[in-house]
């Protein structure tokens, strides 16, 4: 299985800030990486797919990048409800496999 | 509007069965693949099955492999996982997901239920 390694594991930031997380893939994947938020008790939501497509309805300051095996997730002005665990999530093969989570907190 | 329903979590004994549930509305379920995955208490997301959208091929990831079966009835618009010989460790949310490509297996997902929590305990 392809293994994804998502970091940080946790981070604080303030509001404003620029945030950026990063998932790294065992071996190249192209760019079939995708990103989801989830807020506590809450399902998955789908942020960005295919690295760096904005999924439907998501605000613009969330984006993404990369191909291969290195990707990056970034917030350019982080809001409080954005408050969250950040997963990567890889399709390259059919044995699908997300990151580690990087928990989001306010400062 | 897509919903995702999931029903039929609960206590149950290691070693025994459960069968879970996913009803589908809001898009023709019977051209997407279906995903089922769990979360364990406090853990990330593992993905645990898929099923093609016609229920031709299935794929499983290898912690449950010969004892989870992933189904699908089209005509009920309906998503199941049946699962046998739990384990402690089988313990969490399960959530079904819908891919957002039609027509293929490996997939990102658009859609999640709000899962249904399975605990194994004695």
């Amino acid at each position: 299985d392809i293994q994804m390694t998502q970091s940080p594991s946790s981070l604080s930031a303030s509001v404003g800030d620029r945030v950026t997380i990063t998932c790294q893939a065992s071996q190249a994947i192209s760019d079939y990486l995708n990103w989801y938020q989830q807020k506590p008790g809450k399902a998955p939501k789908l942020l960005i797919y295919d690295a760096s497509s904005l999924a439907s309805g998501v605000p613009s300051r969330f984006s993404g990048s990369g191909s291969g095996t290195d990707f990056t997730f970034t917030i350019s002005s982080l809001q409080p409800e954005d408050i969250a665990t950040y997963y990567c999530q890889q399709y390259d093969n059919l044995f699908l496999t997300f990151g580690g989570g990087t928990k989001v907190e306010i400062e | 509007q897509v919903q995702l329903v999931e029903s039929g979590g609960g206590v149950v004994q290691p070693g025994r069965s459960l069968r879970l549930s996913c009803a589908a509305s809001g898009f023709t379920f019977s051209t997407y693949g279906m995903h089922w995955v769990r979360q364990a208490p406090g853990k990330g997301l593992e993905w645990v099955a898929v099923i093609l959208y016609d229920g031709s091929n299935k794929f499983y990831a290898d912690s449950v492999k010969g004892r989870f079966t992933i189904s699908r009835d089209n005509s009920e618009n309906t998503l199941y996982l049946q699962m046998n010989s739990l384990r402690a460790e089988d313990t969490a949310v399960y959530y079904c997901a819908k891919g957002a490509v039609r027509g293929i297996i490996a997939n990102y997902f658009d859609y999640w239920g709000q899962g249904t929590l399975v605990t194994v305990s004695s």
